[in-house]
């Protein structure tokens, strides 16, 4: 079955730190990947996509992500956090491609940013 | 353009009663995804329509269910609500694999 592991519940960093998020997902085939941003008490905020093709993806708000197929991963980058970047992170990989392209997500990551 | 809008944002039910959530979905989307999101959790897929027909089912109980009207909004249903229903309820649009998200209906059930 699919499912996505974010083995870190909580995360700290210093503002102007780098940061980088953990991701594995257990997917047969090649999967579409995906990382939300959440505030509190707010909707999910899309960050950046994986579909096929450069595994280095660029998104929103200075973040990155880097898929490797031989690792299962799919971790997110950024290489100088903003207190506003504090929030909660999702993956998400799509599920049953085909008939329902329901979204499989993990648990997430909270990330505190320290002044 | 106007995003995806769910309403209410905010409501409180009893035990046993039963809760109608609305969702409207960005121009030209079709499809209507619902989640459902526990506190500390990542949100759980719950069902999937596409012109009106549903394409998938998450595993939840029958209390639940949903619906997609001609101009492709949606509601979601929930009767005889338990402790455990309390939750963020988050609605998807979604163009081909890209899902965009609502700001949720924030449920409390006392």
């Amino acid at each position: 079955a699919q499912s996505v592991t974010q083995p870190d519940i909580h995360i700290t960093v210093s503002e102007g730190a780098s940061l980088e998020l953990r991701c594995n997902y257990s997917y047969g085939a090649t999967p579409y990947l995906f990382w939300y941003v959440q505030s509190p008490g707010q909707g999910l905020q899309l960050l950046l996509k994986y579909f096929s093709g450069d595994t280095l993806v660029q998104g929103i708000k200075g973040f990155e992500a880097e898929f490797k197929r031989s690792q299962s991963s799919f971790n997110l980058r950024k290489p100088s956090v903003h207190w506003s970047d504090a929030a909660e992170y999702f993956c998400a990989v799509v599920g049953q491609r085909g008939a329902t392209n329901k979204l499989i997500f993990g648990t997430g990551t909270l990330l505190a940013v320290q002044p | 353009d106007a995003g995806v809008t769910q309403s209410p944002t905010h409501l409180i039910k009893t035990r046993g009663q039963h809760v109608t959530l609305r969702c409207s979905p960005i121009s030209g989307h079709k499809s209507v995804s619902w989640y459902q999101q526990v506190l500390g959790q990542g949100p759980q897929f719950i069902f999937q329509y596409y012109e009106k027909e549903e394409r998938g089912r998450g595993n939840f109980p029958d209390r639940f269910s949903a619906r997609q009207f001609p101009n492709y909004s949606s509601e979601l249903n929930v009767n005889a609500l338990l402790l455990g229903d309390s939750a963020l309820y988050l609605c998807a649009s979604s163009q081909q694999f890209e899902a965009f998200f609502g700001q949720g209906t924030r449920l409390t059930v006392v």
